[in-house]
C-alpha cells in the first residue's frame, strides 16, 4: 500500500472548518483514501474514504485531487469532540476482501474553544 | 451500524501470568479480524491477522507464541498473552471486517497493565 504523509498536528477554532491534509503521491490506480480517527484510549472510528470523485456524508467530506496525490479531509464545524488523531491511509478496494489497514502516525487535531 | 465488543477494556495482571482479550462481531459475521497494538503516544501497530477456523498470521517482529490468537468461530476472536511482562504493558485493540458492507469496525481496547 501506498504511503502517506500528515502533519503531526494541528490547530482548529470550534466552529469553524477543520482542513487536513494528507499526501499520497505514489498511489496506485486501485487504491482509496481512508480517513479514521482516534479519540483518546478509544479504538479508531471510521470517517470516510473514496477513490477519485469527492465524497461527502454525515461527518466530513474528502477532497481528493485530479492526481490523486493528496487529499483533504474536512469537518465543517469542528467541535470539541472532534478533537482526536486522524489518519489518512491508503489501501486496496474493499471489493478484493479484507485487506490489514497500517496506520502511520496520523495528525493530531486539537480543537479550541 | 456494525459493532464490535472488545472485553475486558482494563485489566491488571502479574508478571508471568497469562491474558485473554474477546473481540466479537455483535452483529455481523467476521471471517477476518485483525489485532493492533498500541503504545503511548503512537500509533497502532498490526500484531496480526486472524481468519476463522485457520492460523493467524503474525507481523514481523510479533513472537507468535507469546500473543496466541484464536478465531474459532465467525463472531469472535481471541488474543491471550502468555507469560506477560510489564513491557507487555499496552493498548491492544481489535477490527473486524464486515464483508457486507465493505468495512472494518474497530473494538473499544483493552489497557493492559502488567505489574
Amino acid at each position: 500500500d501506498a504511503k502517506t504523509t500528515q502533519p503531526t498536528s494541528m490547530d482548529c477554532a470550534e466552529g469553524r472548518a477543520a482542513n487536513l491534509p494528507c499526501n499520497h503521491s505514489t498511489i496506485s490506480g486501485n487504491e482509496y483514501v481512508y480517513w479514521y480517527r482516534q479519540i483518546h484510549s478509544q479504538g479508531p472510528q471510521y470517517i470516510i474514504h473514496g477513490l477519485k470523485n469527492n465524497e461527502t456524508n454525515e461527518m466530513a467530506s474528502l477532497i481528493i485531487t485530479e492526481d490523486r496525490k493528496s487529499s483533504t479531509l474536512i469537518l465543517p464545524h469542528a467541535t470539541l469532540r472532534d478533537t482526536a488523531v486522524y489518519y489518512c491511509i491508503v489501501r486496496v478496494g474493499s471489493s478484493q476482501g479484507a485487506q490489514k489497514l497500517v496506520f502511520g502516525q496520523g495528525t493530531r487535531l486539537t480543537i479550541n474553544p | 451500524g456494525a459493532v464490535v465488543s472488545q472485553h475486558p477494556s482494563r485489566v491488571i495482571c502479574k508478571s508471568g501470568t497469562s491474558v485473554k482479550i474477546e473481540c466479537r462481531s455483535l452483529d455481523f459475521q467476521a471471517t477476518t479480524m485483525f489485532w493492533y497494538r498500541q503504545f503511548p503516544k503512537q500509533s497502532l501497530m498490526l500484531m496480526a491477522t486472524s481468519n476463522e477456523g485457520s492460523k493467524a498470521t503474525y507481523e514481523q517482529g510479533v513472537e507468535k507464541d507469546k500473543f496466541l490468537i484464536n478465531h474459532a468461530s465467525l463472531t469472535l476472536s481471541t488474543l491471550t498473552v502468555t507469560s506477560a511482562h510489564p513491557e507487555d504493558s499496552s493498548f491492544y485493540i481489535c477490527s473486524a471486517w464486515d464483508s457486507a458492507n465493505y468495512g472494518y469496525t474497530f473494538g473499544s481496547g483493552t489497557r493492559l497493565t502488567v505489574v
